[in-house]
């Protein structure tokens, strides 16, 4: 079983919908949490940085953890077709190391 | 500022043989990280290197190496190639700190090796 688990979709919605992506995690050992997007023939770009349970919100985008149930989510309200992309969530144990989700391919119909 | 280069972006080999790979870091970044990335594994830390020395290694066998120069380019290299080693190579690069409280990374557009 991996560490982090996330479904790698396809996920399709219609435009202006709001979009949920979500992972979950075993160790509870991790403390920051992060979620990047990557746009095909490019590297990962960080999008959101969170440290403790409850919402981080940055424009369109919100972040949400929840250490108890060990599952993070990312909400991307009014999706717009610029917003596909795969969108990998990852995590810092305690070894210092980045751990990544698969990443989920989102998909925005105009 | 220009972002993180890699070169080559596309690479193919047939087993056996060995392949290094560059990354030049954003001007100021003394961290360089290097992820293997494939549709199966998803993204997977090779190892990280600050100021020439390596800080911090990934699960992967010494097949896989690196190193960082002085003015903080870093290469890596894999010998006696696998078909299981294609995939996308990507690099990062930081100020400083790295992954250590999550100090933004900066990733470049990989490059991508088939092995045959």
């Amino acid at each position: 079983q991996k560490e982090v688990e996330q479904d790698p979709g396809p996920l399709s919605v219609p435009e202006g919908a709001i979009v949920s992506l979500n992972c979950t995690y075993s160790n509870s050992a991790f403390q920051y949490f992060m979620w990047y997007r990557q746009y095909s023939r490019k590297g990962p770009e960080l999008l959101m940085y969170t440290y403790s349970s409850g919402n981080k919100e940055d424009g369109r985008f919100t972040a949400q953890v929840d250490k108890s149930s060990k599952y993070i989510s990312l909400f991307i309200r009014d999706s717009q077709p610029s917003d596909s992309a795969t969108y990998l969530c990852a995590m810092i144990d305690s070894n210092y190391q980045l751990i990544w989700g698969a990443g989920t391919k989102l998909i925005i119909k105009p | 500022k220009a972002g993180v280069t890699q070169t080559p972006r596309y690479l193919i080999k047939t087993r056996g043989q060995q392949v290094t790979l560059s990354c030049s870091p954003i001007s100021g970044h003394r961290s360089v990280s290097w992820y293997q990335q494939t549709p199966g594994q998803g993204l997977q830390f090779l190892f990280e290197y600050f100021s020439e020395t390596q800080r911090n290694k990934g699960n992967f066998p010494g097949r896989f190496s690196g190193r960082q120069f002085s003015n903080s380019r870093s290469e890596m290299n894999v010998s006696t190639l696998e078909l299981g080693d294609s995939a996308l190579y990507l690099c990062a690069s930081s100020l400083g700190a790295g992954t250590i409280g999550g100090e933004t990374q900066y990733f470049g557009p990989g490059t991508r090796l088939l092995v045959l």
